[in-house]
C-alpha cells in the first residue's frame, strides 16, 4: 500500500521568505509527526498530532514554525521568515496508534535550503 | 533527554558482527531501532519494550536491559545492504508515543 508521502521533496528559498510542506500520512493512521534532520546530524522531534487531541509542539524551535492537520489527515508544516539555520531535512512520520509500541513509518522528507 | 549512541561509525568487511549501543541517563519505555540510507527515509527494524526482551530480524536482532537503560543493536554476518546510520528513538512514557533519536551511528560494510 501507500506510504508517506511528502512535498515538495526540494525546496530552495530565500531568506525571509515563507514555506509551507506537506504531509499525506499512511490512509487509517491516527497518529503525525514532524522532525527535523540537519546534516549529518539525528532526528528532532518537532510537533505531533494524535486524533482530535491537541497537539504537541513542544518540540518546534520558535514561533515562526507552526503545523495544522485538516481532517485528521494531511498536514502542513509552515515556517514564517525562513533563517538559514532552517536548512535541513523536514521528515513526516505517521503511525496506525499513539504509544511507546507503535511504530512509526516515515516519508522521504523535504530538503529545504534556505538561501 | 537525547539518548547517546556508541560508536559514532563503524567500518565492518562483509561478514563481520558489529554492536551498537543506545544509552539513556532516564528510565526508558520502550527503544524503537532505524536504519536510514543516505538521502533516504528511516526504515523501521524493530521495538523493545520495558522488560528486557529481546527481538530478532534475520541477522539483526537487540536487547534492552532495563536496570542500565541500555538498548544494543546486534548486526551478526554483516551484508553490503546494512551500511547506513542507524538511529535508536527513546520514549520513557508508558503512555507516551513521542520519539526522543540519538545522533545516529554510522555503518560501513565493505566487501
Amino acid at each position: 500500500g501507500a506510504g508517506v508521502s511528502q512535498s515538495p521533496s526540494n525546496k530552495v528559498t530565500e531568506k525571509g521568505k515563507d514555506v509551507e510542506l506537506r504531509c499525506d500520512p499512511i490512509s487509517g493512521h491516527t497518529a503525525l509527526y514532524w522532525y527535523r534532520q540537519s546534516l549529518g546530524q539525528g532526528l528532532e522531534f518537532l510537533i505531533y498530532f494524535q486524533g482530535n487531541s491537541a497537539p504537541d509542539k513542544s518540540g518546534l524551535p520558535s514561533d515562526r514554525f507552526s503545523a495544522e492537520r485538516t481532517g485528521g489527515s494531511v498536514s502542513t508544516l509552515t515556517i514564517q521568515r525562513t533563517q538559514q539555520e532552517d536548512s535541513a531535512v523536514y521528515l513526516c512520520a505517521s503511525s496506525l496508534g499513539f504509544g511507546p509500541q507503535e511504530t512509526q513509518y516515515f516519508g522521504p522528507g523535504t530538503r529545504l535550503l534556505v538561501l | 533527554q537525547q539518548p547517546v549512541q556508541s560508536p559514532q561509525a563503524v567500518i565492518l568487511r562483509e561478514g563481520e558482527d558489529a554492536v551498537i549501543n543506545c544509552s539513556s541517563s532516564k528510565a526508558l519505555y520502550s527503544v524503537h531501532w532505524y536504519r536510514q540510507k543516505h538521502g533516504e527515509a528511516p526504515v523501521f527494524l524493530m521495538i523493545l519494550l520495558k522488560g528486557g526482551e529481546q527481538k530478532g530480524h534475520e541477522k539483526i536482532s537487540a536487547s534492552f536491559n532495563e536496570k542500565k537503560q541500555q538498548s544494543s543493536l546486534y548486526l551478526t554476518a554483516s551484508q553490503l545492504s546494512y551500511s547506513g546510520t542507524y538511529f535508536c528513538g527513546t520514549e520513557k512514557a508508558v503512555q507516551g508515543g513521542k520519539l526522543i533519536f540519538g545522533q545516529g551511528t554510522e555503518l560501513s560494510v565493505k566487501p
